[in-house]
């Protein structure tokens, strides 16, 4: 079974720092998404990674294969970005999705 | 706006009451999903469709039935509520390599 583990739990930040979230899973994988859920809110994909780096905005995604480890980073961060960020991945020729249980980020003001 | 429409937002049932949740997504998408998410458990998926026409079950499929009606069209039913079914719902759909993954705005069930 592919365990989805990312840290921190929750991250706590102020304005216009810089944050990194981590996604590790056990198993190789077909590829990973990044999901950002506000507050009782919908999710929103925000990246689909199955190599190297992609961004948008102030988003940026790495994924390393070898290492089964991604990263989400957000530069310059603003209070709007205060969401739970969820990394899920996928693996052989089906797209269901395994989950990890989300990362809690508070940027304050 | 294309996206993946879920009805209802909110529903209280009582124990063991039947219901239907419905999805649609208008992306002209083959694979379609029902993920349910808890506090402490993130998300799981109940069942998912690869295609019109086939559905298989996922984590937790128990209490749960679903009918891919159509291309558009993913239901997922609760034959006999339970509170341990109190949930958010989402539906999501998406291309059938994995692309454009698409949620839609999830169901509040409370089931008392």
């Amino acid at each position: 079974k592919n365990e989805v583990e990312q840290s921190p739990q929750n991250l706590t930040a102020q304005e216009g720092e810089f944050i990194t979230i981590n996604c590790s899973y056990s198993v190789g994988i077909s590829a990973l998404h990044w999901l950002q859920q506000h507050p009782g809110g919908g999710i929103v994909s925000l990246f689909m990674l199955s190599s190297g780096k992609k961004k948008h905005g102030r988003l940026i995604a790495t994924i390393n294969i070898q290492e089964k480890h991604s990263s989400l980073h957000i530069t310059a961060s603003h209070p709007r970005d205060s969401a739970v960020y969820i990394c899920a991945v996928f693996w052989g020729s089906n797209y269901k999705l395994t989950f990890g249980k989300g990362t809690l980020l508070t940027v304050n003001p | 706006n294309a996206g993946v429409t879920q009805t209802p937002k909110f529903q209280v049932l009582k124990t063991g009451q039947s219901m239907t949740l419905q999805c649609a997504q208008d992306m002209n998408h083959n694979s379609m999903y029902w993920y349910r998410q808890d506090p402490g458990m993130g998300l799981r998926l109940i069942y998912y469709s690869a295609s019109e026409g086939t559905t298989d079950k996922g984590e937790v499929p128990n209490g749960y039935n679903v009918s891919r009606l159509n291309k558009r069209e993913f239901s997922l039913r609760l034959e006999s509520a339970a509170p341990s079914q109190t949930s958010v719902y989402f539906c999501a759909s998406s291309e059938a390599d994995g692309l454009g993954y698409t949620f839609g705005s999830g169901t509040r069930l409370t089931v008392v």
